[in-house]
């Protein structure tokens, strides 16, 4: 079983305010991912990091920002959130040499 | 980039049949094809997987194979079980990269 934590699990906010979605994983994996994902549908990738002090924009598109302070700790951030930002955000972490990607169990955003 | 079609994207079978779910992909350089399950509400959880130099792996009531020639790969499931309805993605990473590509997902439905 993955040892990876999203908070909050749900977050329902007003246009305009900042958020945070917190992940944290205990099995020192070097590589972190953020994925968004409307309900039922596909993943997209949002943002990557190889290790400490590394991070990559995905395939998607996205306003949010990252960072990597710690191994285990992989925030990601919206300055200003807007209704279009309404989703499910996924974080996930695989070893350096590891096949296998582990995901949290999600932080569901709705902006208002 | 990689590209991964994944049909079909809901299949209803009923309990004890089999389901079978089908990815194409596009890079010959894809090495590395995991499953994912995703309960509601839940993040995606890794089935099973196979590498490049297997043609069929299987873990109990689940199997994949795949055709590397025809660059397709398929997950099956026999004896369904209610608690097999999910959706289930199919993925593909090509090299080292630090990036899975995913499918657009198929809902499962298992039917008394």
């Amino acid at each position: 079983e993955a040892d990876i934590y999203q908070t909050p699990r749900y977050l329902v906010i007003g246009t305009g305010k900042k958020i945070t979605l917190e992940c944290s994983q205990t099995m020192g994996h070097d590589k972190m991912y953020w994925y968004q994902q409307d309900p039922g549908m596909e993943l997209h990738l949002i943002h990557y990091s190889y290790g400490v002090n590394s991070t990559e924009k995905g395939d998607l598109s996205s306003e949010s920002t990252v960072s990597r302070i710690r191994t285990e700790h992989f925030p990601l951030t919206l300055e200003s959130a807007r209704p279009s930002h309404t989703s499910q955000y996924l974080c996930a972490s695989r070893e350096l040499a590891g096949n296998t990607i582990y995901f949290g169990e999600g932080s569901w955003l709705t902006v208002v | 980039g990689e590209n991964v079609e994944q049909h079909p994207s809901t299949l209803s079978v009923q309990e004890g049949d089999s389901a079978v779910i089908k990815c194409t992909y596009s890079d010959s350089a894809s090495n590395y094809f995991p499953w994912y399950k995703q309960e509601l509400g839940k993040g995606p959880q890794l089935i099973i997987d196979i590498r490049s130099n297997v043609g069929e792996k299987k873990d109990q009531r689940i199997a994949v194979t795949l055709n590397k020639t025809a660059k397709h790969f398929s997950l099956h499931i026999t004896e369904t079980q209610p608690e097999d309805s999910a959706v289930y993605f199919c993925a593909s990473r090509t090299g080292t990269a630090s990036k899975l590509t995913f499918g657009t997902g198929t809902r499962l439905q298992v039917t008394l």
